[in-house]
């Protein structure tokens, strides 16, 4: 069963515009909440995190919010940029645990 | 470039044959991760190693797979009688124990099972 869920697969944004990118989980023993951004050919590169003690982190362009009741998270870039065309995957991670859980991924088209 | 390196980059292989792949981690890292890729989907959790101790492997990790690390720095992953199911990106990781939930990953293998 998947346990992180990215319900689009593609999302295509004008530069300078906001990008909001979703993800679901199931798992409620999740704790820990990241984004990766990978690009063809290299391994995915973390971007940004969450603890399931807050409910929105920021750095820089990048802000990710957790709504724990909804099982829902979201990463927002503004303003985008056509270099944060890439796929993005978010993950999570249980308590003490050893391993993440990936979505699917949703791939972002920055348009110039 | 102090980052995790994986090799080969892309390997081709025949159905049957056994296949080696390795991961040199972030130098300071005592915890290494295995993920296998496919298309269209993230990453999946093969197996893990705190310093050369395998500590957890998952039901993907078939008997034909073994990953060893045996000095705690870096890791082969094997694949004996390669089936093309096999074919996907073998993707390593590496973090401290203390950050382990922000793990570094490599540029992955590509392994294709003609």
């Amino acid at each position: 069963d998947q346990q992180v869920k990215q319900n689009s697969p593609s999302l295509s944004v004008q530069e300078g515009r906001i990008s909001i990118l979703n993800c679901d989980y199931t798992n409620s023993m999740f704790d820990y909440f990241l984004w990766y951004k990978k690009y063809p050919a290299e391994g995915p590169t973390f971007l940004i995190s969450i603890s399931s003690i807050k409910d929105k982190n920021e750095d820089g362009r990048f802000t990710v919010f957790l709504n724990k009741s909804a099982k829902h998270l979201s990463l927002h870039i503004v303003p985008s940029q056509p270099g944060d065309s890439a796929v993005y995957f978010c993950a999570a991670s249980v308590v003490d645990g050893n391993k993440l859980v990936f979505g699917a991924g949703t791939i972002l088209r920055v348009k110039s | 470039d102090t980052g995790v390196s994986q090799d080969p980059r892309h390997k081709i292989t025949k159905r049957g044959q056994n296949v080696t792949f390795r991961c040199d981690p972030i130098s300071e890292h005592n915890r290494l991760y295995w993920y296998r890729q496919t298309l269209g989907q993230g990453p999946e959790f093969l197996t893990y190693f705190q310093n050369e101790a395998q500590l957890e492997k998952s039901r993907l990790l078939s008997d034909r797979f073994s990953a060893e690390r045996p000095k705690g720095s870096f890791s082969t992953l094997e694949i004996q009688r390669t089936e093309q199911g096999d074919s996907a990106m073998y993707l390593c990781a590496s973090s401290l124990i203390l950050s382990y939930n922000e793990q570094f990953f490599g540029p992955g293998t590509r392994l294709t099972v003609l």
